[in-house]
């Protein structure tokens, strides 16, 4: 069984430019989290989802930051007009459906630089 | 606003060592938590999860515990090895309507002497 996969690992953007993160949950799961890691931070929690449902998202910034689970394929975390603030490192977890308290797998991270 | 703070930022130790990581957290009312280890540059890797009702979870050469009622927890790691250097990060899930929330802590910086 596949563990959380996210892609790219790494991504390099111009400042003005867009992000786009994709996270594949493990099989079976239907709930999806993202986290960002800032430099010399701890995880934070941005926004959770399930399929084409946003259930949380007080932990994202408000503008230029959108995510989605949509009913086939990925979730995909937007960061539009980056800047280099968003540098950082974007971490997916993965539960199963029915336990909003689930343990969360987690992905190994798309690393995000801005130049 | 639950806050997770981990104590000591690093550690160096010389191989062989027994040694403990610590983690406080500021709101005792949590469904669990979890100990992760993060090697430079990878994802997490899931130590150990010690559900509220538990006082101690233990794998291997590693033994957690949990005081929830004074908001501690420790990770207690034997006979330390080199491939033991990683940041470990404790992070709790609180028991209310945001269970599904997990709040970290900055992690402590192990490093492992040969």
């Amino acid at each position: 069984n596949a563990g959380v996969m996210q892609n790219p690992r790494h991504l390099v953007r111009r400042r003005g430019q867009e992000a786009r993160l994709r996270c594949s949950p493990m099989k079976g799961h239907s709930h999806v989290y993202w986290y960002r890691q800032l430099p010399e931070e701890g995880l934070k929690f941005m926004v959770y989802l399930q399929k084409e449902n946003i259930i949380d998202e007080s932990g994202m910034p408000k503008e230029r930051f959108s995510a989605e689970f949509p009913k086939e394929g990925p979730s995909i975390l937007r960061i539009q007009q980056v800047v280099r603030g968003d540098s950082a490192a974007y971490f997916c977890a993965s539960s199963q459906p029915g336990q909003g308290a689930g343990e969360q797998y987690f992905g190994p991270g798309t690393r995000l630089t801005v130049t | 606003k639950q806050e997770v703070t981990q104590i000591p930022a690093a550690l160096s130790v010389p191989e062989g060592e027994n040694l403990v990581l610590n983690c406080s957290f500021t709101d005792s009312a949590i469904y669990n938590l979890q100990w992760f280890r993060q090697d430079p540059g990878k994802g997490l890797t899931s130590l150990l999860l010690i559900q509220s009702s538990q006082r101690v979870q233990t794998s291997g050469r590693l033994n957690a515990s949990l005081d929830k009622s004074s908001g501690r927890s420790t990770l207690y790691i034997a006979a330390s090895q080199p491939g033991d250097s990683a940041t470990y990060l404790c992070a709790v899930r609180g028991s209310g309507g945001s269970n599904y929330k997990l709040t970290f802590g900055k992690g402590t910086l192990l490093t492992v002497n040969p």
